[in-house]
């Protein structure tokens, strides 16, 4: 079975340095991973996605995520945080078998960006 | 475009009563997606629908039932609310991966 684990219950990090969230995958066939994030009282928004190809993408509001497919982990990166970054951060990965179609979520991150 | 909207907002039961929350969605998209998010759980599928006329249960479908009788809507409901069924409750659409979801409806049963 697909599925997605964050490590990290929270992650604080000062504004201005580097952030990283981490995210490991167990699947079967290739990987079709995804980045979430939900900020306080919204529902969650896309943040980027990984297919195949580079192994670095990139996404929505500078940040981007790293594949390594030896360490099976596809850990979402920024170079420099800001406090409005703070939020819910969820790892996900694609589960398509015939016309069903899921996704299957982490249980989050919360990224608290300290000023 | 409004994209995916829910109704209501919010809600609070009593143990027993009944309802209905309501997606609906305006990308014209295949699949829907009902999901609950309880504190440290992440989300949890109840339901899902791969087109019009189909539903399918997820991880937790107990005490839910739902019907897609419109393409751009999906409806879960409570038959008996219990109160293990407070949660915040999501609705998502998608059409080939990436899924887009609601604001959430926030349900509290007493």
């Amino acid at each position: 079975a697909q599925s997605v684990a964050q490590p990290e219950d929270q992650v604080n990090v000062a504004e201005g340095n580097p952030l990283t969230v981490k995210c490991t995958y167990s699947v079967s066939g290739n990987p079709y991973l995804f980045w979430y994030v939900q900020y306080p009282n919204r529902g969650l928004q896309f943040l980027l996605k990984y297919i195949t190809g580079d192994n670095l993408v990139k996404g929505s509001y500078g940040f981007e995520a790293e594949f390594n497919k030896s360490q099976t982990s596809f850990h979402l990166k920024k170079p420099s945080a800001l406090v409005s970054d703070s939020a819910l951060y969820f790892c996900a990965v694609r589960d398509k078998r015939g016309r069903d179609d899921k996704i299957i979520f982490g249980k989050g991150t919360r990224l608290h960006i300290l000023p | 475009n409004a994209g995916v909207t829910q109704t209501p907002k919010f809600r609070v039961l009593k143990t027993g009563q009944s309802m209905t929350l309501l997606c609906a969605q305006d990308m014209n998209h295949e699949y829907m997606y009902w999901y609950r998010q309880d504190p440290g759980m992440g989300l949890r599928l109840i339901h899902y629908s791969v087109g019009e006329g189909t539903t399918a249960k997820g991880e937790v479908p107990d005490g839910y039932n739902v019907s897609r009788l419109k393409k751009q809507n999906f409806l879960l409901g409570l038959e008996s609310a219990a109160p293990s069924q407070t949660s915040v409750y999501f609705c998502a659409s998608s059409s080939r991966s990436e899924q887009y979801f609601g604001p959430g409806t926030r349900l509290t049963v007493t």
